[in-house]
C-alpha cells in the first residue's frame, strides 16, 4: 500500500492565483482530513470528510474548498491565494478515531 | 476536548529511556489520551493511545495515572531517529459529527543525543 499520497510536494503561487492540492489514499478509509501547519506551530484542521459526498469545516476553513467524490480522493482547492496561506499542508485518513495516517505534505509559498 | 500541557523541549541520551510527560487535569471520563510524533519535515505519525490502563506497543509505552490527570509516554531505548516533536492529545472518540478531529498543540521537542 502507498498509504496517503500528496501532490505536488512543493509549489510557489502568486497572490490571487488558484490551485488544487491533491490527496489520495489506498487504505479504503472513510475519514479524510486536511491540516495546515505554519512554521513553528501545531497543526490546524481545515476541512474533513466522513465519507464520499460528505464534507465539513474544521478550525480554519476560510479561503479553502474541498470535495469528496470518491473514497480515495480528497482534493483541497485554494481559489484566491494570499500570503497568509503560505504553509505546509498535510492530508490524512483514518478508519478508527485513534490512528490517522498522514501524507508527506505539500509546501506552499504564496508571494 | 481537554487541554494538555507538555514541556517545550527535552533531551535524552541515545540508548536510554525517554520519558515524556503530559498534564491533562481537566480530562473527562470518556476522553482518550493519544500520542503522535512529527519528525522534521514529515507528516505526523501515530504512536499509541489509552483510556485508563497502561498500554504498550512496538514503539512505546503509555502510563496513565490513576486519576487520569497526567500521562507519560516512554520510549524504552531512544535512538537518534526518535528525535521529533511529540504531541499529547486528549479527545472524546465519539462525540458526533467531527469527532474524528485531532487538535495538535505545540508538543515537546525531544532531542536524542549521541
Amino acid at each position: 500500500n502507498a498509504g496517503v499520497t500528496q501532490t505536488p510536494k512543493f509549489r510557489i503561487l502568486k497572490i490571487g492565483q488558484s490551485m488544487t492540492l491533491q490527496c489520495t489514499q489506498d487504505m479504503n478509509h472513510n475519514y479524510m482530513y486536511w491540516y495546515r501547519q505554519d512554521p513553528g506551530m501545531g497543526l490546524k484542521l481545515i476541512y474533513y470528510s466522513v465519507g464520499a459526498g460528505i464534507t465539513d469545516k474544521g478550525e480554519v476553513p476560510n479561503g479553502y474548498n474541498v470535495s469528496r467524490s470518491t473514497t480515495e480522493d480528497f482534493p483541497l482547492r485554494l481559489e484566491l491565494a494570499a500570503p497568509s496561506q503560505t504553509s505546509v499542508y498535510f492530508c490524512a485518513s483514518s478508519y478508527s478515531p485513534w490512528e490517522q495516517f498522514f501524507g508527506p505534505g505539500t509546501r506552499l509559498t504564496v508571494l | 476536548d481537554a487541554k494538555t500541557t507538555q514541556p517545550t523541549s527535552m533531551d535524552c541520551a541515545e540508548g536510554r529511556a525517554a520519558n515524556l510527560p503530559c498534564n491533562h487535569s481537566t480530562i473527562s471520563g470518556n476522553e482518550y489520551v493519544y500520542w503522535y510524533r512529527q519528525i522534521h519535515s514529515q507528516g505526523p505519525q501515530y504512536i499509541i493511545h489509552g483510556l485508563k490502563n497502561n498500554e504498550t506497543n512496538e514503539m512505546a509505552s503509555l502510563i496513565i495515572t490513576e486519576d487520569r490527570k497526567s500521562s507519560t509516554l516512554i520510549l524504552p531505548h531512544a535512538t537518534l531517529r526518535d528525535t521529533a516533536v511529540y504531541y499529547c492529545i486528549v479527545r472524546d472518540s465519539y462525540s458526533g459529527a467531527g469527532s474524528y478531529q485531532l487538535t495538535f498543540g505545540k508538543g515537546t521537542k525531544l532531542s536524542v543525543i549521541p
